[in-house]
C-alpha cells in the first residue's frame, strides 16, 4: 500500500466549531508532515511529526493543533478558525524525517471553508 | 527565504512540444526535487537529484542541476494533454528536515 490517504475531502466549518482532519499511511513511513495550501500557492509547511514526536512548528497559530496517535495516523485538529485560513490541507510522509533526502508521497488533500 | 523562484509562472504549449520549466534557490543544497500538482489535489513526486548530480532521466523527464548557478530545470519531451498541471521544485532549507517548495510553474498543454 503506497497511500497516503486523508478525510475528509471536503470541510465546511463555522468560525465557532471544532472539527478534525485525519491522514493516514501504511507504508511504515516513520515523519508525517501537515502542509497548507492557498490557491495558486505553492504548499507551506506547518507541522513535522518525526518517529511520532512534533519535531517542528512552523509558528502555527494555536488554533491548529496536530497529534499523532501512532505510526500511521495524524491529525489535525482546528478550533476558532478564521476565514483565512480557508485552504487545501495536504498531508505527507516520508521514509524517513530527513527533509529533501527522501521524497514525500502526498494525500489528495481536505479542501477546508471557514465561514 | 529558501524557496525556489519559479520560471516562467505559467507555459502554455501543443501537445508534441518540450516543455522547459527553471528553478533557482538561494542557498547551498543537498537534493533538490519535483513535483506535480494535478489542479486541487495532492503533489506526486517525480524525480530527485543530488547535489553531486548533474543531470537525471525518468522517461520523458530530463533534471539538471547547476550548483554553480544555483538553478535546476525540468524538461519534458513529447508532451501531452495528460501534462497539464502545475510544477514545484522543492529544496531542504539547510540541515533542517524541512522541504521547502518553490513558486510553482502552471504548465496547460493544448490537444
Amino acid at each position: 500500500d503506497t497511500e497516503v490517504t486523508q478525510t475528509p475531502k471536503h470541510l465546511v466549518m463555522g468560525m465557532t466549531n471544532k472539527k478534525s482532519l485525519k491522514c493516514e499511511q501504511h507504508m511504515g513511513h516513520r515523519a508525517m508532515y501537515w502542509y497548507k495550501q492557498k490557491a495558486k500557492k505553492p504548499p507551506e509547511l506547518m507541522f513535522v511529526y518525526s518517529y511520532e514526536k512534533l519535531s517542528i512548528n512552523e509558528s502555527v497559530p494555536s488554533r491548529f493543533s496536530p497529534e499523532c496517535p501512532n505510526s500511521s495516523l495524524l491529525n489535525l485538529h482546528l478550533h476558532a478558525l478564521q476565514p483565512e485560513d480557508s485552504a487545501l490541507y495536504l498531508c505527507a510522509s516520508s521514509p524517513q524525517p530527513a527533509g529533501g533526502r527522501y521524497e514525500q508521497f502526498f494525500g489528495p488533500g481536505t479542501r477546508l471553508t471557514v465561514l | 527565504s529558501q524557496q525556489g523562484e519559479e520560471d516562467p509562472q505559467a507555459l502554455s504549449i501543443q501537445e508534441g512540444e518540450n516543455a522547459t520549466m527553471n528553478c533557482s534557490y538561494k542557498t547551498s543544497i543537498n537534493n533538490l526535487q519535483w513535483y506535480r500538482q494535478n489542479s486541487g489535489r495532492g503533489l506526486v513526486h517525480l524525480i530527485l537529484i543530488r547535489s553531486n548530480e548533474r543531470e537525471k532521466h525518468s522517461g520523458r523527464l530530463r533534471v539538471t542541476l547547476d550548483t554553480s548557478k544555483k538553478s535546476s530545470s525540468l524538461l519534458i519531451t513529447a508532451s501531452r494533454a495528460a501534462d497539464t498541471a502545475s510544477y514545484f521544485c522543492a529544496t531542504e532549507a539547510g540541515a533542517t528536515n524541512k522541504l521547502i517548495f518553490g513558486t510553482g510553474t502552471l504548465l496547460a498543454v493544448q490537444p
